[in-house]
């Protein structure tokens, strides 16, 4: 069974930073890209970054580009999401969300997280 | 970006009754595989997105036959064939053709 667990979120002031992970299990990791997606209180779904089963390839909306880096640790089977000077407008659940066709395309998301609140305020 | 519109914002639905939403993106999502890249998800009240229909006209695995995805190019069709309680939520398209995934803006069916 295909489970992913997003953890890392919380309160933050304006201008810090945070790291989310996913932990993935269930199928081969490292062949399938991977994805955050996020969605403000009461608002709608928005993509924010992918990265590539291999780790060789990386995408970024470019709401984030630049203060956001997604990685993964294929080991340990766990998808990352770094984010630094973070601003209100970045509250939000994160979720992660597994590509269905391979390492480096997405047709459609299969399985997605629960989900991990972050909160930026002072 | 490929910006994707849907309509309408609300669909209130009287159960065992037709309900259809649409979407439609600012450029083509045919891509020259044959495929379009426009998905169908659902977001039940309180829980995370599933999808439903991927490809444009495929159901996801377990999602009932009463859901039909159609369309292609840039406009793209989810229907139900006859509502449920239990299909309530928000609805949501999203184009896969490129990065940025872009979803719609949601349609929040509810009942009657």
């Amino acid at each position: 069974e295909v489970q992913l667990l997003e953890s890392g979120g919380g309160l933050v002031q304006p201008g810090g930073s945070l790291r989310l992970s996913c932990a993935a299990s269930g199928f081969t990791f490292n062949t399938f890209l991977m994805n955050w997606v996020r969605q403000s209180p009461g608002k709608g779904l928005e993509w924010v970054s992918a990265m590539s089963g291999s780790g060789s390839s990386t995408y970024y909306s470019d709401s984030v580009k630049g203060r956001f880096t997604i990685s993964r640790d294929n080991s340990k089977n766990t998808l990352y999401l770094q984010m630094y000077s973070l601003s209100p407008e970045d509250t939000a659940v994160y979720y992660c969300a597994k590509a269905h066709c391979g390492d480096d395309c997405t047709d459609y998301l299969d399985y997605w997280g629960p989900g991990t609140l972050v909160t930026v305020s002072s | 970006d490929i910006v994707m519109t849907q309509s309408p914002l609300s669909l209130p639905v009287t159960p065992g009754e037709p309900a259809s939403i649409s979407c439609r993106s600012s450029r083509s999502l045919l891509h020259s595989n044959g495929n379009n890249y426009l998905d169908w998800y659902l977001q039940k009240p309180g829980q995370s997105p599933q999808v439903l229909i991927h490809l444009g006209s495929s159901r996801a695995s377990g999602v009932p036959d009463r859901f039909s995805g159609s369309g292609s190019g840039t406009d793209f069709t989810l229907k139900i064939s006859r509502v449920e309680a239990e299909d309530v939520g928000v609805y949501y398209c999203m184009q896969a053709l490129q990065a940025p995934l872009t979803f719609g803006g949601g349609t929040k069916v509810e009942i009657k």
